[in-house]
């Protein structure tokens, strides 16, 4: 079955570093998002990672390991405005098109 | 603004009614999607078009009918829904096929849905 797990809430400190994990057990694989949500708005896209590694984007930094199925995010030298949801999706290629499935999402809230 | 947009943004309906969503990319996008977002649940997969063709339908209820037009627009049509039916329902686009990097989702800012 699909599986997709990360915690459903975090706090961390302005200025600080936080990770948000995600493992994931899916029927097929073809790469891992990482999406971020602010309340009633759209999900923005932040980074991919489809070979094992660490990708970095700035503040933010995004690893695979494939063979552990599991991904982190990392955010450094939070600011308020990161306080969102980050939502994790594997992207399945179920013949010839997009099929991404998303984890519930992480409710980050940073506090000064 | 992603360049894709939803309208309504919001929408009060009864079980009996019927309404359509509708969903508009300007991104040069040949794939588009429907999902559904409940609270404290993941986002649900619900319609895939791939250049119009519908391959994707995730065991949606008929009370949910999809449809593409053309690349650019995607409704979803609504008749006697239920109050668990109630959620924000997202749209999205993408490229179906090309460079890793294109597979990018870029969704609209979805349409808060509340049936009583």
């Amino acid at each position: 079955g699909q599986n997709i797990d990360q915690p459903t809430e975090m706090t961390a400190t302005e200025g600080a570093i936080v990770q948000i994990n995600c493992t994931y057990q899916t029927s097929g694989f073809n790469g891992l998002f990482w999406y971020q949500q602010h309340a009633g708005e759209a999900p923005t896209f932040l980074s991919y990672n489809v070979l094992d590694g660490l990708e970095e984007k700035g503040r933010f930094s995004s690893f695979l390991s494939r063979s552990k199925g599991y991904s982190y995010l990392l955010l450094k030298e939070l600011q308020m405005k990161d306080s969102a949801s980050y939502l994790c999706a594997v992207r399945e290629d179920p013949g010839g098109y997009n099929k991404l499935i998303f984890g519930a999402g992480t409710r980050l809230a940073v506090h000064p | 603004e992603t360049g894709v947009t939803q309208t309504p943004r919001h929408l009060v309906m009864g079980m009996t009614n019927k309404k359509s969503l509708k969903c508009e990319q300007h991104l040069g996008h040949n794939a588009m999607y429907w999902y559904k977002q409940s609270a404290k649940k993941p986002l649900e997969l619900m319609f895939v078009y791939n250049f119009k063709e519908q391959t994707e339908n995730n065991s949606v209820p008929s009370r949910f009918s999809p449809e593409c037009p053309n690349s650019s627009h995607l409704f979803l049509h609504l008749h006697t829904l239920q109050p668990e039916d109630s959620a924000l329902y997202l749209c999205a686009s993408s490229q179906a096929q090309g460079a890793i990097s294109s597979y990018e989702q870029y969704f609209g800012p979805g349409t808060r849905l509340t049936v009583t």
